[in-house]
């Protein structure tokens, strides 16, 4: 299946540092969702956009839909050890019914 | 959020047994359920789509006869990995849509190991 592509691949960085990561398609998409994983667990929930231009935060987490809705961007501010994990985007198009494509996903590591 | 039980979390077989692992909605009903194995350091890779009452949509590349899927309920989805061999140990992930635009909603994961 499609996947999309999300950069950057791993961020290394201290904590209280700020986190941005993106994802890019060459389809439009209708919503984009952020997901983080934690070693040999399910993806959780983070963020879910539903139209371009949306800025939607949770907590530290900042997401944004792309204009142009092929791209989104995650944010995270002022980063702590536990957010540390796999961050992946996904992207469900409008032909695509019920089904999202992932990104490669984001291995962020935070350093104490 | 909703909430998507998987069970077991971690079965270790022999090889060319089968093994049957199934993906619970709980707090909802889900007319489509999905199929993801992942690899290690690898992102979910899509493997079938799974509608209630119907036949499951396979992921190119994915053997239907080899990964059996049972969608019947609203709340169950049944992946059965039939002649199980090592290379078909992985972490296989369902996830379930819900919310007002369908979002997808994880299980725990399913680590097999095939001896």
């Amino acid at each position: 299946g499609q996947q999309l592509n999300q950069s950057p691949q791993s961020m290394f960085i201290q904590e209280g540092e700020d986190v941005s990561m993106n994802c890019t398609s060459s389809s439009i998409f209708n919503t984009w969702l952020w997901y983080k994983q934690d070693p040999g667990e399910g993806p959780v929930l983070l963020i879910a956009l539903y139209k371009a231009g949306e800025l939607t935060s949770n907590g530290r987490l900042t997401a944004q839909f792309g204009i142009t809705r092929k791209d989104s961007f995650l944010n995270i501010s002022a980063s702590i050890p536990s957010d540390v994990g796999i961050y992946f985007c996904a992207g469900d198009g409008s032909n695509t019914g019920n089904q999202f494509y992932f990104g490669t996903g984001t291995s962020l590591t935070v350093i104490p | 959020g909703a909430v998507v039980s998987q069970h077991p979390s971690r079965v270790i077989c022999k090889s060319g047994t089968s093994v049957k692992i199934e993906c619970r909605s709980l707090d909802f009903q889900a007319t489509t359920m999905f199929w993801y194995r992942q690899f290690p350091k690898q992102s979910l890779m899509l493997m079938a789509t799974s509608n209630e009452g119907s036949k499951a949509t396979y992921e190119q590349g994915v053997e239907k006869d080899k990964f059996l899927i049972n969608h019947a309920s609203l709340t169950l989805s049944t992946l059965t990995v039939t002649s199980a061999h090592p290379e078909d140990s992985s972490f296989y992930i369902c996830s379930a849509a819900g919310g007002p635009n369908n979002e997808q909603f994880f299980g725990p994961g399913t680590r097999l190991t095939v001896l």
